[in-house]
């Protein structure tokens, strides 16, 4: 298993602005994942990261919104940019070797007032 | 369209009592995860299932995967309030990645003492 974590934990930010999460995980891993999630329901996975090249977007996920880094096998970043009030979510990273289990960050939780 | 189907959405039962819920889809999957989910905290993965009619155990936890790996169910025995959490079932379909997972809706289970 890999054991991953996220800053920040949680934030308010006002509309129109970006907020940068940064996840870190404790291993080298394969595949790293970003995800939304509104409280008590189920997870939407936005992209998925990939090292050296440009990340893949779920239907509906677009680049400009969303842009994420991933300089190398243990870090990576989603930026979510000129935020609304829907953008209001929790954002969780996953980490995977290529094979079928992911591991969960703790997520962050975002408010944009 | 979503492409797994769990049920029940929500339980409140009685410390003691026996549970089970169902993950259902028309899609076959290579694999199956169950993770449980506290507030604040990421998902935390249970059990990855993998051969159909596959049955394992993790203690008074049993999931099995349905013959034709489109179904799994998740049975737990004399819950306990630490059983409360959200669960969520995942899948891995045959024609993606082995990691590109697909989530249920989820199942929120509070148990009370």
């Amino acid at each position: 298993s890999a054991v991953i974590s996220q800053k920040p934990s949680r934030d308010i930010c006002q509309r129109g602005t970006s907020l940068t999460i940064q996840c870190q995980v404790d291993s080298q891993v394969t595949m790293m994942f970003w995800y939304r999630q509104q409280p008590g329901q189920s997870l939407t996975l936005i992209a998925t990261a990939n090292q050296g090249s440009e990340a893949t977007y779920e239907s509906g996920f677009v680049i400009d919104k969303f842009p994420i880094s991933r300089p190398n096998l243990t870090f990576s970043t989603l930026t979510v940019s000129n935020m609304s009030p829907e953008d209001s979510s929790i954002y969780l990273c996953s980490a995977g070797q290529g094979g079928y289990e992911q591991y969960f960050g703790p997520g962050t939780r975002l408010t944009v007032t | 369209t979503q492409l797994l189907e769990q049920s029940p959405q929500f339980l409140s039962i009685q410390e003691g009592e026996n549970l089970t819920v169902y993950c259902n889809s028309s899609s076959v999957f290579s694999s199956l995860q169950w993770y449980r989910q506290e507030p604040g905290e990421g998902p935390v993965l249970l059990v990855t299932v993998v051969t159909g009619g596959e049955v394992k155990k993790l203690k008074r936890l049993t999931f099995q995967f349905g013959d034709a790996r489109k179904d799994s169910s998740l049975h737990i025995t004399a819950a306990q309030p630490g059983d409360t959490g959200l669960y969520l079932c995942a899948g891995a379909k045959e024609e993606t990645s082995g990691s590109r997972l697909t989530f249920g809706e989820g199942t929120q289970l509070t148990v009370n003492p």
